[in-house]
């Protein structure tokens, strides 16, 4: 199948601890996401990498840090968590159709932090 | 500062009949608009885009309204089918990138 997956899909974890989701696509395409939809159901983009390089970092803090190994995939680790992260975490790759960019989600992995 | 807003959170219609979902954006050097549907326990699909250029995108029974004037878009279904129910996702891109995200609109299709 070819897709964006993203592990694990639930996470429960206690304030303070460090964790991280791992995403992987078998699309080909060059640019990356990490997406954050919160308690209100905003998506709001986290990260943008192209071909491993940082292209994006909005006002996210510093104790979330991508890691590009390939251009297939994007990994999220969260450090020194805190409840207010908990949220749905969607990793995303693109590709320009017909002049759009075009993103890929996958599931989604759910952080709940107690 | 949300620069894509879609100020209804759900709508709910009759099968067979239209749907419209709308969407307003405030930053006009967007220059490509997307809606995406999103079913439970899923990521976001995407289902049909719109250039700046265009006023009006069709595919299938799907057709996207663009009025750069007002700002403002709407997604258009019809006939509308039970399995159209889901939430709604609009965005808008500039040069392509960093896509913004609407809070989405949840369609409930009635049989």
């Amino acid at each position: 199948d070819t897709a964006v997956s993203q592990t694990p899909k639930y996470l429960v974890t206690q304030m303070g601890n460090d964790k991280s989701i791992k995403c992987e696509q078998n699309l080909g395409h060059d640019t990356m996401y990490w997406y954050k939809q919160d308690s209100k159901k905003f998506l709001k983009i986290m990260f943008s990498y192209n071909n491993k390089e940082l292209i994006i970092n909005e006002t996210v803090p510093n104790r979330f840090s991508p890691k590009s190994p390939d251009k297939a995939h994007l990994n999220l680790h969260i450090n020194s968590l805190e409840l207010g992260d908990s949220a749905v975490y969607f990793c995303a790759s693109s590709q320009v159709s017909s002049g759009a960019n075009v993103l890929t989600f996958g599931a989604g992995s759910r952080l709940t932090v107690l | 500062d949300q620069q894509v807003k879609q100020n209804s959170p759900s709508l709910s219609v009759q099968e067979g009949r239209i749907s419209i979902l709308n969407c307003d954006y405030t930053n006009s050097m967007f220059d490509y608009f997307l809606w995406y549907k999103k079913y439970p326990a899923e990521g976001p699909t995407f289902l049909i885009s719109i250039s700046s250029i265009k006023d009006k995108n069709e595919d299938g029974r799907f057709t996207v309204f663009l009025n750069k004037s007002a700002k403002h878009l709407s997604l258009h279904i019809v006939p509308s089918q039970p399995g159209d129910s889901a939430v709604y996702f609009c965005a808008a891109s500039q040069n392509n990138n960093d896509m913004r995200f609407g809070a989405g609109t949840r369609l409930t299709v009635k049989p």
